[in-house]
């Protein structure tokens, strides 16, 4: 699968739209990006992915470059609660599909 | 749905003894995954089984860890002997493989310390 590159960390404010960037460069055609996020101590959670167009979703939306070499996840309207390390993930689909994570980037949504 | 469920929430135990971690998938999902995450090393994939058959443990860091599925709605991971360097939150996922999407669904993790 390939890797992908994300900021350390980000800072939003409350009510602004959270911008997070994930650069992909070595992604397969076959090959989908998912985004996922993990609030503190919790289980990550899915947020949304896509192959080649942009998504939208009741959580975020999903925009990927025409040549799909990187994508930019949006939280429309941030809230505290959006506080957590976002992850972005290269994968193909298929039974020996898996999802490596990398470091993601801890996003701090403050008043 | 009750989502994924693991079991214990948190095990406390000393260096020797067997842990047994468990999971249980969300009902009809037919791939479960086990994770495991450190400060150190972040979140790592350890094995998956997709119905119920192992598809790759090359995650699994040692002869020391096991993992069985032996029905769609059942599964452990097995530490024996336990080692202080085990202590982590250990993660299971399930999926619905062969779906339009491929999203994985988390459960609240198992708190392993070993001392």
């Amino acid at each position: 699968d390939a890797k992908t590159t994300q900021p350390p960390s980000m800072d939003c404010a409350e009510g602004r739209a959270a911008n997070l960037p994930c650069n992909h460069s070595t992604i397969s055609g076959n090959e989908y990006v998912y985004w996922y996020r993990q609030i503190h101590s919790q289980g990550p959670q899915y947020i949304i992915h896509g192959l080649k167009n942009n998504e939208t979703n009741e959580m975020a939306s999903l925009i990927i470059t025409e040549d799909r070499k990187s994508s930019t996840l949006i939280l429309p309207h941030a809230t505290l609660r959006d506080t957590a390390v976002y992850y972005c993930i290269v994968s193909s689909t298929g039974t020996a599909s898996k999802l490596t994570f990398g470091t993601g980037t801890r996003l701090q949504v403050t008043l | 749905d009750a989502g994924v469920i693991q079991s214990p929430r948190h095990e406390v135990t000393e260096m020797g003894q067997e842990v047994t971690l468990r999971c249980k998938p969300i009902s009809g999902h037919n791939s479960l995954f086990w994770y495991r995450q450190t400060m150190m090393r972040g979140l790592e994939l350890l094995i998956y089984f997709n119905n119920n058959v192992p598809i790759d443990d090359s995650g699994m860091p040692e002869d020391r860890f096991s993992a069985k599925m032996p029905n769609a709605s059942f599964s452990t991971l097995k530490i024996q002997p336990s080692e202080p360097r085990d202590s982590a939150v250990y993660f299971c996922a399930s999926r619905l493989q062969g779906a339009s999407s491929y999203e994985q669904y988390f459960g609240p993790g198992t708190r392993l310390t070993v001392t």
